[in-house]
Parts: C-alpha cells; structure tokens; sequence
C-alpha cells in the first residue's frame, strides 16, 4: 500500500520569498514520487519526477524537489515565488506504475 | 503534438439520468486512466485501462459507475442512475504504460459535472 500526505493545505508567501511545499509519503518499495500543479480551471502539469536516479530533481518554472528516503519526504521548493506561481500543487506516488496516489494538494497563494 | 482531450468540458444533468464522459489518450499511448476530484481536494483513482487486458477496476465506488475502451484508443466512463455526490472533476490520463520506465501520466483538462 502506498499514501501521500501533504502536511499543508494552504501555503501564503510573498513574491520574491522561498517557496516550500511539503510532502511525506509511504510506500513498500521503491516508488516513483511526481509534484504536479493544477492552475485554475486547468489541467494538471507534471513539474517533475523522482524515479530512483539523483536524489534532487529540477522541474520546469525553477522548481526542484529532493528525495530523502530517511525521512520518506519529497518536498518541492522554489527559491523566489511569481505571482504565476500561485495555483493548486499535488505531490504524486506510484509504485507500481499502473496508478498514481494523490495527496490532498496544497493551495499556494502568492501575495505582491 | 495533441495532448488528451476530453468531452464534454461541463456537464448538467438531473438526479437519476445517465452521463457519459469521453477521453481521447494521446496517440500511442498504451495506459488509459479515470480519476475524480471532488471540491478542493485530490484526485481518487477510479479505473485503469492496459493494453488488451483486464482493466483494473479498483477504484470505482459503485456499480452504476462503469467504463469501456475501445482497443488503445478512445474511453467512455458511463454513470448511471446520477447522484449529487458524483458532482466532480472526472479527469483522465494516459501514459506509455509498461513501455516506459516512470509511468509518467499526461492528464486532460477534465469534465465538470453537476448533478442537480
């Protein structure tokens, strides 16, 4: 069995600050782990993906991801947030490959 | 190259009528995928499609809930019997499948629908 947890549900920052989304999982094997972001009224876009190569991760729009099997984390970071960033962020398990889990999302709001 | 496309965009029926979704994968792609998103929150697996075998059917919640694909290509999920509770997002996704190595999903843009 495989689950995601988001641990926040609403994140606010201002444009130009660090950008940390957070996400723990749990899995029995090796999994594959994937943020997704879902602008409004949109579909969903693969950032980026882990699948067992390097441990950090560089996605599309500056953000990256690092693998810690330590802690089973995979949280997505940003140096400095856009205002385009603001949008609904999924963090994504699959073990084996013919489903994904979801976490609950994280809303990012980015203030000016 | 033309991603997965999905009809209608938004649907409106009345309680107790029947709906059909409609997905067209992207060319080529093997694996066939149905999730729900209900209000402000993720996505629930519903069913998946592989190939020429049996779709894994897991994560329907009912039996008025059922889905058809013809071959690799396009897929129905049918619902029948409508209840306010299936009002949602009904996202589908397709991928390489087996044939790739991250199962990588590439996602429509979704249906909307609401049961009143």
């Amino acid at each position: 069995a495989q689950s995601v947890t988001q641990l926040d549900s609403h994140v606010s920052v201002s444009e130009g600050t660090p950008v940390l989304l957070r996400c723990n999982y749990s899995s029995s094997y090796s999994p594959s782990l994937f943020w997704y972001v879902q602008h409004p009224n949109k579909g969903l876009q693969l950032l980026l993906k882990y699948t067992s190569a390097a441990t950090l991760v560089k996605g599309i729009n500056g953000f990256e991801a690092e693998f810690k099997k330590s802690e089973t984390s995979f949280h997505l970071t940003k140096p400095s947030a856009h205002m385009s960033d603001a949008a609904e962020y999924f963090c994504v398990v699959s073990v084996a490959g013919n489903m994904l889990t979801f976490g609950g999302g994280t809303r990012l709001m980015v203030k000016p | 190259g033309a991603g997965v496309s999905q009809s209608p965009s938004n649907k409106v029926t009345e309680k107790g009528k029947d709906v059909e979704l409609r997905c067209d994968p992207i060319s080529g792609h093997t694996a066939l995928y149905w999730y729900r998103q209900r209000l402000g929150q993720g996505l629930e697996f519903l069913i998946y499609f592989q190939g020429n075998s049996a779709p894994d059917k897991s994560g329907l919640p009912s039996d008025r809930f059922s889905a058809e694909r013809t071959g690799e290509s396009v897929s129905t999920l049918t619902i029948q019997r409508t209840q306010q509770e299936d009002s949602a997002v009904y996202l589908c996704a397709s991928s390489w499948g087996f044939l790739a190595k991250t199962y990588e999903q590439y996602f429509g843009p979704g249906t909307r629908l609401t049961v009143t």
